[in-house]
């Protein structure tokens, strides 16, 4: 079965900090699928980025940056210069290959990051 | 491009009352559809999926249906509510191929009294 943990509950940071969001994924298929998510107040989730099983290089999007690392199962998240607007919940989701053509989400619980003017 | 419809933003319904939450998707043939609930400080949970017309796949046993009767039309249904189904209901639409991500609606927050 698969999992994902994200054990930070919740982060609060002064702007202009970075912050690091955990996100530690199980799985026993060789073929899956990352995401990160984000839920502002207003509740809509909003996809930030995906990454495949088979490429564990870093990608860098403006003040984002994802750290992949199948060796421990890991997919963090990192904000640098964090501004108030990033202020929302966070969600690392994982999804296996399925040959249906569907591939349900698991969430993991979420780290609700609170950056403080 | 493609967006996803999802209907009401906010319903208050009474212990027992019937329910039937609307999502419809736009710019797009034959995609997969979803619907999650969040509970309150909680994570998502998948309730259902659906790869096409009349199937429909349920991922935890529980009072609430689904159904699909047009390509981009999915909607939640519940005979009987209880109060445990309050929660915030979300839709989603991915491409067919596996893995893609999936795009949600703006979600309907459900009270039961």
């Amino acid at each position: 079965a698969q999992k994902v943990t994200q054990a930070q509950t919740e982060i609060s940071v002064v702007e202009k900090e970075d912050v690091t969001l955990d996100c530690v994924y199980e799985t026993r298929d060789t073929t899956y699928y990352l995401f990160w998510y984000k839920q502002p107040p207003s509740g809509e989730l909003v996809f930030l980025i995906r990454r495949n099983s088979f490429d564990e290089q870093n990608e860098i999007s403006g003040r984002y940056s994802w750290n992949f690392q199948k060796s421990t199962s890991s997919f963090n998240f990192t904000i640098t210069a964090s501004q108030v607007v990033d202020s929302a919940v966070y969600f690392c989701a994982l999804t296996e290959r399925s040959g249906g053509g569907a591939d349900g989400l698991t969430f993991g619980k979420g780290t609700h990051l609170i950056i403080q003017p | 491009s493609q967006t996803i419809h999802q209907w009401p933003a906010t319903l208050v319904q009474p212990v027992g009352s019937p329910l039937s939450l609307e999502c419809t998707v736009e710019g797009t043939s034959n995609p997969n559809l979803y619907w999650y609930r969040q509970a309150a400080g909680r994570g998502l949970q998948l309730l259902f999926y659906s790869v096409g017309i009349g199937q429909i796949s349920s991922e935890v046993p529980q009072n609430l249906s689904a159904s699909r009767p047009q390509d981009r039309q999915f909607i939640l249904s519940s005979k009987k509510l209880l109060l445990s189904d309050s929660g915030f209901y979300l839709c989603a639409w991915s491409g067919g191929q596996g893995g893609q991500p999936q795009h949600f609606g703006d979600g309907t927050r459900l009270s039961i009294l």
